[in-house]
């Protein structure tokens, strides 16, 4: 079984603080790794991918992967309000299936 | 600019009827997809297509359908619309594996 985990949340963060999203995966063969951005009534928008072991950055954020642990974090420096939304993890599976997280949703207090 | 369209985006349909959404994308993408999204369930893979020809089932496929006759649509049918089928339907598409999914508005779907 194909399994991408994320807690549902909801995860509030004050303005201004780092929120940390947190994803894990169950095919080591997965080679890529994708968050999207859903608000609500919308469609989901990619924010950021990584595909190396290591750290990712794009202004204010974060990919963090683990190959190891299999396991894959999203970090938002300076959280906006702006920011609330639903965060959803995105693996790609070996036979190509994209298979989607629960989603996380993030509320940012002003 | 290349886009994925979906259509209807709202549809109100009775218990037992076929139904048929619309996707419909100018990317050139050979990997589409269909997903469903319900509360608490995030987004559920339905059925997927590599190319011309190739459909395969997801993680719900029961009581759907898809067909792929060309690269650019892949049409999801619901044999015999259930209450247990409205959701909220995406559609993506893909360059491959390792590329970013593109997804339609979406089409809330509502079986009565």
């Amino acid at each position: 079984q194909k399994e991408v985990e994320q807690n549902s949340g909801p995860l509030s963060v004050p303005e201004g603080a780092i929120a940390s999203l947190n994803c894990t995966y169950s095919d080591r063969g997965s080679q890529s790794f994708f968050w999207y951005r859903q608000y609500s009534g919308k469609s989901p928008e990619l924010i950021m991918f990584i595909y190396s072991n290591g750290d990712k950055e794009d202004g204010r954020f974060t990919a963090q992967l683990n190959k190891a642990s299999q396991y894959v974090s999203l970090l938002i420096r300076d959280s906006q309000p702006s920011d609330s939304a639903t965060y959803l993890c995105a693996v790609p599976f070996p036979d190509d299936k994209i298979i989607f997280g629960k989603g996380t949703r993030l509320h940012i207090l002003p | 600019d290349a886009e994925i369209t979906q259509s209807p985006r709202h549809k109100i349909t009775e218990t037992g009827r076929q139904v048929t959404l619309a996707c419909h994308q100018t990317w050139n993408h050979n990997n589409m997809f269909w997903y469903r999204q319900d509360l608490g369930h995030g987004l559920r893979l339905i059925h997927y297509s590599y190319g011309v020809h190739d459909t395969n089932k997801g993680e719900v496929s029961d009581g759907y359908s898809v067909s792929r006759s060309n690269t650019e649509d892949l049409p999801l049918t619901l044999e015999s619309a259930a209450s247990s089928q409205t959701s909220v339907y995406f559609c993506a598409s893909s360059g491959g594996r390792d590329d970013e999914a593109f997804f339609g508005q979406g089409t809330r779907l509502t079986v009565v």
